[in-house]
C-alpha cells in the first residue's frame, strides 16, 4: 500500500449485480495486476496490464472485466457471470517479482 | 516457475530470531527466490529477494544454499507485529505475465 489505493475496503452486493472495484496508484508503475484470494488460499491472478490501453487475462478471468485508460488506474468489474464472486480482491503494481499490493477490497455477494 | 515447499506453521518467541525455511529443489539457474508476507486481512508485503548471494535489507536477511535448492528467511529480532503468513516464491527474472504464484506459505506466530 502507501501509493496504492483500493476502495472501498468492504463491499456488499446482491447476486446478479455488476460491481466495480477501484485501484489507483501514484507509484508511476506501468504494470498493474488484479488478484483474488479465497479464505485460507493463496492469490490467483485475474487480469494484468503491462501498459496503458493494454491488458491480458490471467488464470481466472472468466466473469471479470478490466480497463486501463490511465496509467494510474486499473478498475476491475465483477460481473453477474462470475459464479463465486465473494472473495478478497487485491490490486498490485510493480515489475517482475517485486510487486506492491494495495490494502484490498473484501467483496461479499449474497 | 519452480515449486516451493514450506512448513505449514512455526512459532517464535518475541525478540528472538525467526528462521523460516523454504525448499526449492527444482529451481533453475535464472530463477530468483522472493519472500513476501501477509498480515491478517492485509495485502501481501514484499520482503526481499535473491538469486544466489545472501541478501540483507532493513526487514530481513535471505540465506540461499550454495546449490540453491533451499533458502532461509531470517527475521533477526521478531516482534508481535511480525506474526503473518510468509510466502516463498521462486520465479524467473522475466515472465510473460508478471504474475506471482503464492502457495500456502508458513504461518509464523510470534509469542510474547
Amino acid at each position: 500500500d502507501g501509493g496504492i489505493t483500493q476502495s472501498p475496503k468492504y463491499l456488499f452486493r446482491k447476486e446478479g449485480q455488476n460491481v466495480t472495484l477501484s485501484c489507483e496508484q501514484n507509484l508511476n508503475h506501468d504494470a498493474m495486476y488484479w488478484y483474488r484470494q479465497d479464505p485460507g488460499q493463496g492469490l490467483r491472478l485475474i487480469y494484468y496490464s503491462q501498459i496503458v490501453n493494454d491488458f491480458q487475462k490471467g488464470d481466472i478471468a472468466e466473469g471479470y472485466s478490466v480497463s486501463r485508460e490511465k496509467k494510474e488506474s486499473f478498475p476491475l468489474t465483477v460481473t453477474s457471470a462470475q459464479k463465486n464472486p465473494t472473495a478478497f480482491y487485491l490490486c498490485a503494481v510493480g515489475r517482475e517479482g517485486e510487486q506492491y499490493f494495495g490494502p484490498g477490497t473484501r467483496l461479499t455477494v449474497t | 516457475d519452480a515449486k516451493t515447499t514450506q512448513p505449514t506453521s512455526m512459532d517464535c518467541a518475541e525478540g528472538r530470531a525467526a528462521n523460516l525455511p523454504c525448499n526449492h529443489s527444482t529451481i533453475s539457474g535464472n530463477e530468483y527466490v522472493y519472500w513476501y508476507r501477509q498480515i491478517h486481512s492485509q495485502g501481501p508485503q514484499y520482503i526481499i529477494h535473491g538469486l544466489k548471494n545472501n541478501e540483507t535489507n532493513e526487514m530481513a536477511s535471505l540465506i540461499i544454499t550454495e546449490d540453491r535448492k533451499s533458502s532461509t528467511l531470517i527475521l533477526p529480532h521478531a516482534t508481535l507485529r511480525d506474526t503473518a503468513v510468509y510466502y516463498c516464491i521462486v520465479r524467473g527474472a522475466a515472465s510473460n505475465t508478471g504474475k506471482l504464484i503464492f502457495g500456502q506459505g508458513t504461518t509464523l506466530q510470534v509469542k510474547p
